[in-house]
């Protein structure tokens, strides 16, 4: 049963720590996107990818945050510095986008990450 | 730009047959999407409509008209385990952007006994 995998689950820091999360999408798929998700502000797309290449990244404050896949089975979402407003479930999702084809996303767990 | 409404919150009781809407202006359109996300969760796709029409699932449906740039989910013989938020997204079709999906705020549904 192929899933998106994400570590880490839970990560409590301090403000001005650097925050990494990591992201294994399911074997095969071609797009890869980075959700925050807030009581206040919903489920916002921070960063997406196709085929490794970033497509967009207009969500994401491009002065703290930075979304990389070094390679096709990981993707990684880095704050630095974090501050309290940081704090939400940040979501992986992969798909597979083919021409005229379902649109389809499979979500990670998330990561749980507060920032005191 | 997109974007999608939908109400805040729904409530019925188990057994019953409860329906979401979701109305939506986009600069284009491809498809709507359906998710579930259970509180804790992650979101969980339910359905996807490109073409007008009912989409059937078991005992969930989605329909879309693109002329009302309108859909909806049809949740039937609601469970407990329905209770939960469902969103509805689009997909954008344009350029680089195709295949970003934007996601509406969620609806609530509280499914009694």
């Amino acid at each position: 049963d192929a899933r998106v995998t994400q570590t880490p689950r839970h990560k409590v820091t301090e403000m001005g720590q650097e925050v990494t999360m990591r992201c294994q999408p399911i074997l095969g798929h071609n797009t890869v996107f980075w959700y925050r998700q807030t009581m206040m502000q919903g489920l916002e797309l921070l960063a997406y990818f196709r085929n490794r290449a970033p497509l967009d990244d207009s969500g994401m404050p491009k002065d703290r945050f930075s979304a990389e896949m070094p390679d096709a089975t990981l993707a990684t979402l880095k704050i630095q510095p974090s501050e309290p407003r940081d704090s939400a479930v940040y979501f992986c999702a992969s798909g597979l986008r083919l021409a005229g084809g379902t649109d389809t996303q499979y979500f990670g767990p998330g990561t749980r990450l507060t920032v005191l | 730009g997109q974007s999608l409404e939908q109400p805040s919150e729904v409530t019925a009781v188990e057994g019953a047959i409860v329906q979401i809407n979701c109305t939506y202006q986009t600069s284009g359109f491809y498809g709507l999407s359906w998710y579930q996300q259970h509180d804790g969760g992650a979101p969980t796709f339910l359905s996807y409509n490109a073409l007008d029409g009912l989409e059937e699932t078991g005992r969930f449906s989605s329909f879309l008209s693109r002329s009302d740039s309108y859909g909806y989910l049809l949740l039937q013989e609601l469970q407990m385990k329905d209770s939960a938020s469902y969103f509805c997204a689009v997909r954008d079709p344009t350029g680089t952007n195709a295949g970003k999906s934007t996601f509406g705020d969620g609806t609530t549904l509280t499914v009694k006994p």
